[in-house]
């Protein structure tokens, strides 16, 4: 079945720092990705949507400029924490959809990755 | 636009069975999904339904879609402590759009 690997599962970064997260999907092209966070006890917030090879659409309250996203190509998207602070501490977690075979899949074309735990000390 | 809505707690006793209940608001889902996910851990794809089916079983799980009134249930038979998790309802609509998810129900399997 699909499958997307993300990594790093765990990353401890300090504060200022750059962290940079990737999601590859192993066996289906990934024609768009998902990127959400998810706060402790809190459910999953869709931070942006990007397409093989255009610039990320971001949701509303979202820095792009913080929150660097790259699909340059079918099977990678990277999500980059850019000058990381406490607050950025969460776990972000990919959605990749195959749009070309999504529909022939039995969860219509959603695969998540593993998740990555992200803490800025 | 589009909400789903769960209940944030629920409690049962092993080998009980478990509803958890989601509504949501979008009539043009075309997907609705139950998700689980363990404390640490990446989200698990428990079951789906289809927008026009009104039931899904699979071994323990049962899903139940009343369409009309745009709520979607999950019951758990059986329920055993490693069902301890949070439970996502996730709807999809037709194209290339992003899952929303409900704020997830946590169960918790008194032994």
């Amino acid at each position: 079945g699909a499958v997307v690997s993300q990594h790093p599962s765990r990353v401890i970064c300090k504060s200022g720092t750059s962290v940079k997260i990737e999601c590859r999907s192993l066996d289906f092209q990934a024609t768009t990705m998902f990127w959400y966070r998810q706060f402790p006890k809190q459910s999953l917030m869709l931070m942006a949507t990007s397409n093989e090879g255009s610039k990320a659409t971001y949701e509303q309250g979202v820095e792009k400029d913080k929150f660097l996203i790259n699909h340059a190509s079918l099977t990678l998207s990277t999500l980059t924490v850019t000058s990381a602070h406490p607050e950025d501490s969460s776990f972000y977690i990919c959605s990749a959809r195959d749009s070309g075979t999504g529909r022939l899949r039995a969860n219509y074309g959603y695969t998540f990755g593993s998740g990555t735990r992200l803490t800025v000390v | 636009g589009e909400d789903v809505e769960q209940s944030l707690f629920l409690s049962v006793r092993e080998g009980d069975s478990s509803v958890i209940n989601c509504t949501y608001t979008d009539s043009s889902s075309t997907y609705l999904y139950w998700y689980k996910q363990e404390p640490g851990a990446g989200l698990q794809l428990l079951t789906y339904i289809f927008s026009n089916m009104d039931m899904k079983q699979d071994q323990r799980l049962t899903v139940l879609l009343n369409k009309k009134d745009k709520h979607l249930s999950l019951r758990i038979a059986d329920t055993q402590t490693g069902d301890s998790a949070i439970y996502f309802c996730a709807e999809s609509i037709e194209g290339n759009t992003p899952l929303v998810f409900g704020k997830g129900t946590r169960l918790s399997v008194i032994a």
